[in-house]
Formats: C-alpha cells, structure tokens, sequence
C-alpha cells in the first residue's frame, strides 16, 4: 500500500496550458506539502496544509493554487505552464504533533515544451 | 540567510571506505534535524533524525550523524560505503516549527568499486 501517491508520475505539456497534479496520503496524516525539485535537485518548499488550511504559502507565481479538498489530499493545479516550471514536484505529508518527519510521494516530473 | 547548508556538492569514495558527508545549519530555535536520501528517480527516505536526545543518531543502512550543538554541524557518516549507497543526501533543520523544514542543497554521493 503506497503511503503518500501522486498522479501523474510524468507530465508533458505545451507551453501556456493549465494542468493539475493529485496527491493523496492514507497515513492519517494532518499536514500536508507541496516541493518543487529543479534540475540540480534542489528542493523548495512551495506549501503546506495544516487540516486543509493553508499554513506556509512560499513566494511562488499566483499561476500556482494548491487545494485541499480533505487532509489526506492536496492537489497542485497550474495555469499558463511556462518553461522553468519544469521540474520535479513532490508531494509530502507528516504529522503536525510528531517529530516532523517526511513521507514522500516518488514524485511528479513536469516537463513544459 | 540560509539555514542549512551542506558542503559538498559531490563526494566520491570507493566502496568500503568512509563515508563523511557534511552539514552545517543555523536555527534561532532548538532545531531538529534529519538527513534524508534519494535514489535516482525516486521519492526521499527519511534516513535519521535528530530531536533533542541522544546527539549520537544512529540510522537505517549503517548511517549514523552526530549532532554537534558548539559547531552546529549534523554530520553523516558510515564506516563501510556499499555501491546501494549511491544516491542523492539532503540534510533538512526546522525553521519554527515543525511544519516548516529547509532542505539543503543535497550532496551526491558516488561509489566507485
């Protein structure tokens, strides 16, 4: 049973187009986050989601809007994709009242053309 | 300011030797602190964490960090390198809290037989 999953794995898609990423975690987890990885594999943190609410929103493009329709999900969604939003982007969870470790989903490979 | 940094980018060691990889961090709180890795392609993996105990963290596949509060450094070491160790280490601090965690820049690790 995979403990945090994102969908898609691989994303290809023109510039200028709107896509989503889905993520969802069944560790009953309460704080939820969103990590863009570049090309030299350096992570940034894009959000976090505390019981659905909104807790650290870093200084990304408003094109990005997260959405947490529950908190065992996050959804990423991006509109006018432009080519440095390429990128790998991961979706993790943790417990708010824990040790604050990780658990991260394998990922999503966004490529813009 | 950065609040983590690891300072080497590469390391490359042969298969049995040391391992050292190195990290400093800077954190107006007591941190807590946590190496992660990542194999390519793959989601991160929590390797250890350190969070107030014992300074002497001892991890998964050998792996252990000692941290070192006059240095601030949390360094990662193993006695034994195994070509499976091969990978990408983030060392990540907390912020404020929990919820909020900083990644380094990463070090890749290379095995050579």
């Amino acid at each position: 049973d995979t403990a945090v999953s994102q969908t898609p794995k691989y994303l290809v898609t023109q510039m200028g187009n709107d896509k989503s990423i889905k993520c969802e975690q069944n560790l009953g987890h309460d704080t939820m986050y969103w990590y863009k990885q570049d090309s030299k594999k350096f992570l940034k943190i894009m959000f976090s989601y505390n019981n659905k609410e909104l807790i650290i929103n870093e200084t990304v493009p408003n094109r990005f809007s997260p959405k947490s329709p529950d908190k065992a999900h996050l959804n990423l969604h991006i509109n006018s994709l432009e080519l440095g939003d390429s990128a790998v982007y991961f979706c993790a969870s943790s417990h708010s009242g824990g040790t604050g470790e990780l658990f991260f989903g394998e990922g999503s490979r966004l490529t813009v053309l | 300011a950065q609040s983590v940094t690891q300072l080497d980018s590469h390391v490359s060691v042969s298969e049995g030797t040391p391992v050292l990889l190195r990290c400093n961090y800077s954190s107006s709180y007591s941190p807590s602190l946590f190496w992660y890795v990542q194999h390519p392609n793959k989601g991160l993996q929590l390797l250890l964490k350190y969070t107030s105990a014992a300074t002497l963290v001892k991890g998964i596949n050998g792996f252990e960090a000692e941290f070192k509060k006059s240095e601030t450094s949390f360094h990662l070491t193993k006695p034994s390198a195994h070509m499976s160790d091969a990978a990408e280490y983030f060392c990540v601090v907390t912020l404020y809290n929990n919820n909020d965690m900083r990644f380094g820049a990463g070090t890749r690790l290379t095995v050579k037989p």
